[in-house]
């Protein structure tokens, strides 16, 4: 089945600063690929998606690229504001025990230093 | 806004009590999911529905239960509950199970 690595566990980076997570996956099949954003005692927020037929999907200061040949995705966040710190959740949609499922990263917890 | 709605925000119980906790997914949505997070933990997924039928499990103990409704609604039953259920638990909900799932709140549970 599918299985999803996150790194790193935590990024911290100077405000202003870009900030690169990365996933990578197993499962060649695996078709979709969103990122979500979970602020402190909040729930988890689909921030940005991509599927297998693009290799890039931008909106505003973040991006997600997608390697189908290496199997890893990456999230670039550019300019890093303080509102940006939070735990990013990246996931890949597997196919196991007959059904699609969305296996879930471990998480970045992303810390912007003033 | 997700357009998720789960209630209770907060529940505080008992060792060894029981709960429910309930969730409508956002309109046209048709799969409802259910995760567990405790303090500073990932998100562990318990169960899926879609459309009204059980469509995947993941580590969701024996002691759990959930259901969906006809009207899409679902509600997750935890009982004999431990210190150890203690934790956020989250409903989300997508309108495929290949497109995005949003999520609602969140139910905060403290056992004690």
């Amino acid at each position: 089945g599918e299985n999803v690595e996150q790194h790193p566990s935590t990024l911290s980076v100077q405000e202003g600063d870009s900030a690169v997570i990365k996933c990578t996956y197993s499962d060649s099949a695996s078709n979709y690929f969103p990122w979500y954003k979970q602020e402190l005692g909040k729930r988890p927020q689909l921030i940005i998606d991509i599927r297998s037929n693009v290799g890039e999907k931008k909106d505003q200061r973040i991006a997600v690229t997608l390697n189908k040949t290496a199997k890893h995705f990456s999230l670039h966040i550019t300019e890093t504001q303080p509102e940006d710190s939070a735990v990013y959740f990246c996931a890949a949609i597997g196919f196991m025990d007959s059904n699609y499922q969305l296996i879930w990263g471990a998480g970045t917890k992303l810390i912007i230093k003033p | 806004d997700s357009g998720v709605t789960q209630t209770p925000k907060h529940l505080i119980t008992a060792t060894g009590q029981r709960v429910t906790l309930r969730c409508s997914p956002r309109s046209g949505d048709l799969s409802v999911y259910w995760y567990q997070q405790s303090l500073d933990q990932g998100l562990q997924f318990l169960i899926q529905y879609y459309n009204g039928e059980e469509r995947a499990k993941g580590n969701i103990l024996e002691r759990f239960s959930a259901q969906q409704f006809p009207d899409l609604h679902s509600e997750l039953n935890l009982s004999s509950l431990e210190l150890g259920d203690s934790a956020l638990y989250f409903c989300a909900s997508s309108v495929s199970e290949t497109s995005g799932q949003y999520f609602g709140p969140g139910t905060r549970l403290t056992v004690t």
